[in-house]
């Protein structure tokens, strides 16, 4: 089956203790690309990546990396997660990086930093 | 940059036709609008694209002008189960960097 995949789906953290959420798609996506959730803030783009060894910022960077490293895999890195960085996280991926044709999105990863 | 803005928040009844349109100044010339549906704690879910006029699926319409600075997603005869909250989204011009709406509740009542 065709699907974006992120784990865990729900994580609670402490404060300054990394972690790692892991996205992996098997449909052969070029482009692969992070949204948090918030309410009343909506979607909004952390990082995203064009293709292996590609990766730009989105609209919220900060306090997140990211690496592609492999094309099916894009791990969203928290080096040092502070409360503010509780939130909903997405994972997607689109066929083609030049022509944007819609994401599949992933289920989703509840984060809870304390 | 592109801004989007949509209605906070609609209410249909079962078997009606609803309309929500996404006011989006400053998108990309050459890139699809897409519309999304989202459930609570789900991931967003596709639902139609397009680039200009009209595009309709199984599911939905959606409309284009000619200026591309808004786009209508429709939806024929809603039941109960599309009580859910609706996202554009478009590309910020000159990158590749891809802005949701601002989302629509729509509520369906019985």
């Amino acid at each position: 089956e065709a699907q974006v995949t992120q784990n865990p789906r729900y994580l609670i953290t402490v404060t300054g203790k990394k972690l790692t959420v892991t996205c992996s798609q098997n449909m052969n996506h070029e482009y692969m690309s992070w949204y948090r959730q918030d309410p009343g803030l909506g979607l909004r783009q952390i990082y995203y990546s064009m293709n292996v060894e590609v990766t730009d910022k989105g609209d919220v960077p900060e306090g997140y990396k990211v690496s592609r490293k492999e094309k099916r895999n894009f791990p969203l890195i928290l080096e040092s997660p502070s409360p503010n960085q509780t939130s909903l996280y997405f994972c997607a991926s689109s066929l083609l990086a030049a022509k944007f044709m819609g994401y599949t999105f992933g289920s989703g990863t509840r984060l809870t930093v304390v | 940059l592109a801004k989007t803005t949509q209605p906070i928040s609609m209410d249909s009844y079962e078997g009606q036709e609803v309309n929500i349109t996404c006011s989006h100044n400053n998108i990309a010339t050459n890139d699809y609008i897409t519309w999304y549906q989202q459930f609570p704690s789900q991931g967003p879910r596709f639902i139609i694209q397009g680039y200009k006029t009209k595009v309709t699926n199984e599911v939905a319409s959606l409309f284009i002008p000619a200026d591309r600075k808004s786009s209508t997603l429709s939806l024929p005869r809603v039941s109960l189960s599309d009580t859910a909250v609706y996202y554009c989204l478009v590309e910020n011009p000159g990158t590749y960097k891809y802005i949701f709406g601002t989302g629509t509740r729509l509520k369906v009542l019985a």
